[in-house]
């Protein structure tokens, strides 16, 4: 079965740019989404088809995808920034997610 | 704006099915696909399946043999069955709009709040 790798966690100062990789198999060949999830919320779509943003989202947040790595970047990281990031990709004929990397802005 | 909103029993006991229901307000159900998604507390998410107005269905095929969606367009609702419960089907359950432009390309927004599901006798 197809799997997405993100590391646990990443950690970023305010202001800075913070960078979450996610991995996969050829995942340059696939579409990857982003979800941000903060602490008792649900998740939120910050980026479709590997770098467009949806209505709302800052354009801080913007993603790339080449080769086995798709990246969400944040540019001028702020406090309400951190939370958990999910990318997500189609895989094996179904849905598949990463398991996550907590974003601490420190 | 279209808003999603989850409800059934928040405890199942071991063996039974679970049962939800998502209600969808702001918009039509048609011609979306809709998708079930849960998340284990402190865990990940795990996608459980969609369906689209007309009924046409796919499954996670680690959960196809007890997973069951229906859809109700005259109410604009979908729901979600899980057979044969177990303590590791204990999760948040979300439904959630699925846009879905080909076997490749699709995403999930919005979501609803969710709802915690346990799976307890």
């Amino acid at each position: 079965s197809y799997e997405l790798t993100q590391p646990p966690s990443v950690s970023v100062s305010p202001g800075q740019t913070a960078s979450i990789p996610c991995s996969g198999n050829k995942l340059g060949d696939k579409y990857v989404c982003w979800y941000q999830q903060k602490p008792g919320q649900s998740p939120v779509l910050v980026i479709y088809q590997d770098t467009k943003r949806p209505s709302g989202i800052p354009e801080r947040f913007s993603g790339s995808n080449s080769g086995n790595t798709a990246t969400l970047t944040i540019s001028g990281t702020q406090a309400m920034d951190e939370a958990d990031y999910y990318c997500q990709a189609w895989g094996s004929s179904t849905v598949v997610f990463g398991g996550g990397t907590k974003l601490t802005v420190l | 704006q279209v808003q999603l909103q989850e409800s059934g029993p928040g405890l199942v006991k071991p063996s039974e099915t679970l049962s939800l229901t998502c209600s969808v307000s702001g918009g039509s159900i048609s011609p979306y696909y809709w998708s079930w998604i849960r998340q284990p507390p402190g865990k990940g998410l795990e996608w459980i399946g969609y369906i689209n107005y007309n009924g046409s269905t796919n499954y996670n095929p680690s959960l196809k043999s007890r997973v069951t969606l229906s859809v109700d367009t005259s109410k604009n609702q979908f729901s979600l069955k899980v057979s044969s419960v177990t303590a590791a089907d204990t999760a948040v359950y979300y439904c959630v709009r699925t846009i879905r432009y080909s076997s490749s390309l699709n995403w999930f927004d919005p979501w609803g709040q969710g709802t915690l599901v346990t799976v307890s006798s």
